[in-house]
């Protein structure tokens, strides 16, 4: 049974630069969630995706988006790169509609900006 | 504000050692409970969760968190800490009523295991 998968596992960047990052959740989850753990500190929620619509959204700027597929997997954007974007970007997913289910969690996407 | 707060940004014990990390919430309801562990370049492990019942919750690896409603407080703890346990350790709550699933994740504690 695969749980959270999340690709690519690092990425450089430079800044003004575009950037795609892609999950998978585990097998039978519906929803995606998105977190933005920069060094040091704990994740901090992006937004949340479910049935291909963005549910929640935490204090992020626009110039940070998402997408869900039929598949339930799920990419994050982050356009105009800046230097404070630079942070693990970790996946999450879940069962909608039941906020007492632990969230999975994958391993991350080391996203350095140059 | 919602809020989490882990006191301990870092913690040095000795292996065999007892172990407590401290986390405090702020939150309109009692919400639900998590710990998560970090290890280094890896994602986010639940070591244990408290939705309602039992206050003293038991995790894996050994673990355990005690609820206090009282002091708006997770605190979780381990009798004898192994080599294996240095790690960053997160607490986080969610909300109850919200389907979203939306959890809001404290600073962290870094465990470091003197041999």
């Amino acid at each position: 049974d695969a749980g959270v998968t999340q690709s690519p596992t690092h990425l450089i960047k430079t800044r003004g630069q575009q950037v795609t990052l892609r999950c998978s959740p585990k097998s039978g989850h519906d929803t995606v969630s998105w977190y933005q753990q920069a060094l040091g500190q704990g994740p901090q929620f992006i937004f949340q995706y479910y049935e291909e619509e963005e549910r929640q959204r935490g204090n992020f700027p626009d110039r940070f988006s998402g997408h869900q597929f039929p598949n339930y997997s799920s990419e994050l954007n982050v356009n105009a790169l800046l230097l404070g974007d630079s942070a693990l970007y970790l996946c999450a997913s879940s069962f909608y509609g039941y906020s007492n289910q632990p969230q999975h969690f994958g391993d991350g996407t080391r996203l350095s900006i140059l | 504000a919602q809020s989490v707060t882990q006191p301990d940004i870092h913690i040095t014990v000795s292996e065999g050692a007892s172990l407590e990390l401290r986390c405090n919430y702020s939150y309109g309801a009692t919400p639900y409970l998590f710990w998560y562990v970090q290890s280094p370049g890896q994602g986010l492990q639940l070591l244990l969760k408290y939705f309602s019942g039992d206050t003293l919750v038991q995790g894996i690896k050994g673990f355990e968190a005690e609820f206090k409603r009282s002091q708006s407080s997770f605190n979780l703890r381990k009798p004898s800490v192994h080599w294996s346990d240095a790690a960053e350790y997160f607490c986080a709550v969610g909300a109850r009523s919200s389907n979203t699933g939306k959890l809001i994740f404290g600073q962290g504690t870094t465990l470091q295991v003197k041999p």
